[in-house]
């Protein structure tokens, strides 16, 4: 079974700060992907940045980068320059799975910006 | 916009009722996921359709039944409603079954709520 875990519920940052929300994951799969999706107080679910299991370099999508360290299972996630509009969930995902091709989603950390 | 559509957006109804959750995959993708966003339990992958038939099943209860069309869309159906089936559901969809890449796109969601 694969696992994602989010140990920070909530968090302030500055605006124009760097935040990094962190993510550790369990699995016994020898290749998976990495997600995170940001979910804004509308409610949808949208895709931000995907690191693979054998990407050697960090994933980065303009503001957004992963900080991927496969020997500690972590797959943190980095905003640079954070925006007003940063402030929503952040969710954490790994997939797909043995049993299929499910995502397995942490339980999300909440960035809130300060101006 | 993901391209992923999800009808209605609002939903209220009583316990015992039945209710269904229809889904359009973005263009070209033949995969169909449903997930439950709920309080107590997070985001949970649901079921999972592909070119019509049954890919993968998660946590998803026996109340509970979905199906994709020859056109690919999917709908979610609900019967014999209680109070904690009400949460945020998600269809995501993506172009193939398997892979560690096969980014998932989530539709805006379907806010259910039992009264």
């Amino acid at each position: 079974a694969q696992k994602i875990t989010q140990t920070q519920p909530g968090m302030f940052v500055q605006e124009k700060e760097a935040v990094t929300l962190d993510c550790t994951y369990d699995t016994s799969d020898q290749s998976y992907g990495l997600f995170w999706y940001k979910q804004p107080s509308s409610g949808e679910m949208i895709f931000l940045i995907y690191q693979g299991s054998y990407d050697e370099q960090n994933a980065t999508e303009g503001r957004y980068s992963l900080n991927f360290q496969k020997a500690r299972k972590s797959a943190n996630l980095v905003i640079s320059a954070s925006q007003l509009g940063d402030s929503a969930m952040y969710f954490c995902a790994i997939g797909p799975g043995a049993a299929g091709n499910k995502l397995t989603f942490g339980g999300g950390t909440r960035v809130l910006v300060k101006p | 916009d993901s391209g992923v559509t999800q009808t209605p957006k609002h939903l209220i109804t009583a316990t015992g009722q039945r209710v269904t959750l229809r889904c359009s995959p973005r263009s070209g993708d033949l995969s169909v996921y449903w997930y439950q966003q709920s309080l107590d339990q997070g985001l949970q992958f649901l079921i999972q359709y592909y070119n019509g038939e049954e890919r993968a099943k998660g946590n998803i209860l026996e109340r509970f039944s979905a199906q994709q069309f020859p056109d690919l869309h999917s709908e979610l159906n609900l019967s014999s409603l209680e109070l904690g089936d009400s949460a945020l559901y998600f269809c995501a969809s993506s172009v193939a079954p398997s892979s560690p890449t096969q980014l998932q796109y989530f539709g805006a969601g379907t806010r259910l709520s039992v009264l």
